[in-house]
């Protein structure tokens, strides 16, 4: 299995909502990461888990709650988001985090997310 | 800080020609290169990988060549179909554990 594999694969949501989203790996990938991209932009890194643990928060708003029960699995947890949190979200997995990556990141095809 | 720029920023060119898309990074103090495609509304497929003690890596239709020295790296598209169309991004990933960078993105046309 060499993917990474997200849903849902799209996603609208209302500013009072609670919602996750999640992403899964089997590739024995240790470093999982959740960007976020706007419309003709590249992606934004927005959280970094090594071995499980959070390692890069890049000030992400406490309204993106993120999560990692095991190696395989990495949830985005939401709660009251505006409408301007609306984009695809990506999550992505790689072998390390550190200098050792040899084999690049693998990303997941995203889950689109409207907020209205 | 690492900075990676790619040029042009969109493309436009009849089916059957060979393309070169371009991206520089001003750190060549880089791990590994990495050139994604993306269709519209999707994920990144990873193309190519080209880690720093290489200068090019080719799959198909694609050679990626890469220059440290110069912090350049080229994306060339030979005999280029419909289905080529796509943004074309690349990414670079410091020595030091840094996360990816990625570059703006080239977005390809190719007209039947």
């Amino acid at each position: 299995d060499t993917e990474v594999t997200q849903t849902p694969k799209h996603l609208v949501m209302g500013m009072t909502n609670k919602k996750s989203l999640k992403c899964e790996q089997h590739m024995g990938h240790r470093a999982m990461y959740w960007y976020k991209q706007k419309a003709k932009k590249p992606p934004e890194l927005m959280f970094v888990y090594s071995y499980e643990k959070l390692s890069i928060n890049e000030s992400v708003p406490s309204r993106f709650s993120p999560e990692c029960p095991n190696s395989s699995l990495l949830n985005l947890h939401l709660h009251a988001l505006q409408p301007e949190d609306s984009a695809l979200y990506l999550c992505a997995s790689s072998q390390f985090r550190d200098r050792s990556v040899n084999y690049g990141y693998t990303f997941g095809s995203g889950t689109r997310l409207t907020v209205v | 800080k690492q900075e990676v720029t790619q040029i042009p920023a969109a493309l436009s060119v009849p089916e059957g020609e060979n393309l070169v898309l371009n991206c520089s990074f001003t750190d060549s103090a880089i791990y590994n290169l990495q050139w994604f495609r993306q269709d519209p509304g999707k994920g990144l497929t990873s193309l190519l990988l080209i880690q720093s003690s290489q200068r090019e890596q080719t799959s198909g239709r694609l050679n990626a060549s890469l220059d440290k020295s110069s912090g350049r790296s080229t994306l060339y598209i030979a005999a280029s179909q419909p289905g080529d169309s796509a943004t074309y991004l690349c990414a670079v990933i410091g020595n030091y554990g840094q996360n990816f960078v990625f570059g703006p993105g080239t977005r390809l046309s190719v007209l039947p």
